[in-house]
Order: structure tokens, then sequence, then C-alpha cells
């Protein structure tokens, strides 16, 4: 199976948003709410940004938000921070005992 | 507080088998499901697999027959091996906690390893 579709890399200055997209089949990202999206600065673990399409965890900045519309996911951050200029991954159910990842973007913060 | 704390050889050659550990500290170690990931140098995740505290067990199909998971509930510990790697194969592994359809909370701090001749 193939990784899910996100663009290679996004950009925006401080105090702006971005979106990053998310693009799979109607057997993964399509057919259901499991989509995430994770944070990885260089060199460290994934953290979890985004669950279920659009719920955030405790302590992550409401400027992270997540949205779906048929096989595309996207995850919007609002307000543009230094700190986020980071690689963002999108993951999603794939069907029975399977996930998939996208490639990842590198986001900019110019 | 929960923390994943992994282990295992960094340096393999060909053919050998890749064996890891990951040990969880805090919280419930059998009401979660558990998962290792890999990311090779400069490119994206790939899930490998995941357990329960039960031994039951599902594998990326790509790896499949490669593959194989562990428990060790005595020990909050759950394992992986990949036997006849190969340079493709090098990579930081990752275990977390979570499931295809639960997201990943928690990880660890990932193992580096690199296979060369």
């Amino acid at each position: 199976q193939s990784a899910l579709t996100q663009p290679p890399s996004a950009s925006g200055s401080p105090g702006q948003s971005v979106t990053i997209s998310c693009t799979g089949t109607s057997s993964d990202v399509g057919g259901h709410n499991y989509v995430s999206w994770y944070q990885q600065y260089p060199g460290k673990a994934p953290k979890l940004m985004v669950y279920e399409v659009t719920k955030r965890p405790s302590g992550v900045p409401d400027r992270f938000s997540g949205s779906k519309s048929g096989n595309t996911a996207s995850l919007t951050v609002s307000g543009l921070q230094a700190e986020d200029e980071a690689d963002y991954y999108c993951s999603s159910y794939a069907g029975i005992n399977n996930l998939l990842f996208g490639g990842g973007t590198k986001l900019t913060v110019l | 507080q929960v923390q994943l704390q992994q282990w295992g050889a960094g340096l393999l050659k060909p053919s050998e088998t890749l064996s890891l550990t990951c040990a969880v500290y805090g919280g419930s170690f059998s009401a979660y499901y558990w998962t290792w990931i890999r990311q090779p140098p400069g490119k994206g995740l790939e899930w490998i697999g995941e357990i329960n505290h039960s031994g039951s067990t599902s594998h990326n199909p790509s790896l499949k027959s490669r593959v194989t998971i562990s428990v060790d509930t005595s020990k909050n510990q759950l394992s992986l091996r990949l036997s006849s790697v190969t340079a493709a194969d090098t990579g930081v592994y990752y275990c977390a906690r979570g499931a295809v359809v639960t997201p990943y909370d928690y990880w660890g701090q990932g193992i580096l390893v690199t296979v060369s001749s």
C-alpha cells in the first residue's frame, strides 16, 4: 500500500495561518475518522497534535486544528509561531490491521 | 506520567536479526495496545506492527514474514525482532502507545539501527 500524500513543504510568516493537506483514498482517510497528525522536531520522537480528525490532546494549543473533506484531511496552524517550525505527519487507519503515514511536510516559519 | 524506554543493538550486519525492547513505566500496560514504528534516515514514518497485553498482534503486510512482536506483561515490556535485515531496514525505531484506531500518545526515545557490512 502507498503512503498518504502530503506536500513536501509549507511555509508562512509569523502570525499567519498555514494548512497542510493529507490525501488518501476511500479505503483510508475517506473511509473513517481515524486520522491523526504528529509534529516532529529533528532528532526527536513525534508528538501527537490532532487525533480522530479534529480532536486535540490536552496541552496542544488551539492554534492547531484538523478537518477532513472526502479523501483529504488537513491540519491548519493559525497564528504561526517560530516554535511551530517542524515536520508534520498525518496517519490514517487503512483497513483491518493496517495503518498508513503520510510522507511528511516540513513547515518553515519565514 | 507514562514513559517508554527503549534499548537494543544499534549496528547489525546484513542477514542478522534486529532485536529491540521497550519498557513502559507508569500507567496501565494491559489497557492499551503497543506499537513499533520506524523512520529511515531523512524519510517518513512507517508502521511496523502492534500488540496488546494478551499477545494479539498485527503487522505491516510488507514486513509480516520477518517481524515478530512479543510482550512480557510481568515486566511491562514489548519486544521487536526483525529477521534477515538489509540496508533498507536502517532507521530510527520507535515504540509507542496506541493502535491503528487509537492515537500514538506516548513514544519512546527512538533507537537508531544501522545495517552495514
